[in-house]
């Protein structure tokens, strides 16, 4: 069975850094890229970028550019999303999802973390 | 501003038929497939409608898509009380090189 296992909610303060996680399992980890999805509360939900395992290259929304970092580790088959400082706006519900498809080109997300609550107060 | 455009809200009461819209570009819906999500609250979103039209397995077939142009459009027939939810389209963006959603479109059953 497919499953995408986030690591849990964080509270951190601005200026701080954080990685959160997303583990893969039940598939062959380097066959998909992971995107990351981010829904702020009340909010709709965007594609913040993606990265390919089996390669390690990352594609950024121009919205997140530079602002986050999306790595992956193949040996634990994990992703990883972090941030260097945090700001309050970061504050957001954060998905991984994977598309199990026959082309990676799609925005078809048949699998998806359970999320990972970050919250960004001082 | 989300790259493709969503009503805000939906609304029917149970059996009727509601129609969710979603307009892009050329760059997007014009070429590539819409897929639509569904989010119930507290959860990640579940793919409903995948390449425009096609329901993945388990989805009932009170659920349709279709596409024509650059704009798109969620039908869902027999509204029951379960269909409460917040409904995404979303579709691959050439220029952008990756994908976009809507802002997402609240269905309220009366």
């Amino acid at each position: 069975e497919v499953q995408l296992v986030q690591s849990g909610a964080e509270v951190k303060k601005p200026g701080e850094s954080l990685r959160i996680s997303c583990k893969g399992s039940g598939y062959s980890f380097t066959n998909y890229w992971i995107s990351w999805v981010r829904q702020m509360p009340g909010k709709g939900l965007e594609w913040m970028g993606r990265i390919d395992p089996s390669d390690s290259y990352s594609k950024y929304s121009p919205s997140f550019q530079g602002h986050v970092t999306i790595s992956a580790d193949k040996s634990i088959s994990t992703a990883y999303l972090q941030w260097s400082s945090l700001k309050a706006s970061d504050t957001a519900i954060y998905y991984c999802a994977i598309n199990t498809g026959l082309t990676q080109i799609s925005s078809y997300f048949d699998y998806w973390g359970q999320g990972t609550l970050v919250t960004v107060s001082s | 501003q989300s790259v493709l455009t969503q009503p805000p809200s939906a609304s029917g009461t149970p059996g009727q038929r509601v129609t969710i819209s979603c307009s892009g570009s050329s760059s997007n819906i014009g070429s590539n497939f819409v897929n639509w999500y569904q989010q119930l609250p507290g959860t990640a979103p579940k793919v409903l409608i995948h390449s425009s039209n096609q329901r993945p397995s388990g989805v009932p077939d009170r659920f349709s898509g279709s596409k024509s142009g650059t704009s798109a459009s969620l039908a869902i027939s027999g509204l029951q009380s379960d269909d409460e939810a917040d409904y995404y389209c979303t579709t691959w963006d050439d220029s952008l090189n990756g994908p976009v959603f809507g802002g997402g479109t609240k269905l309220t059953v009366l």
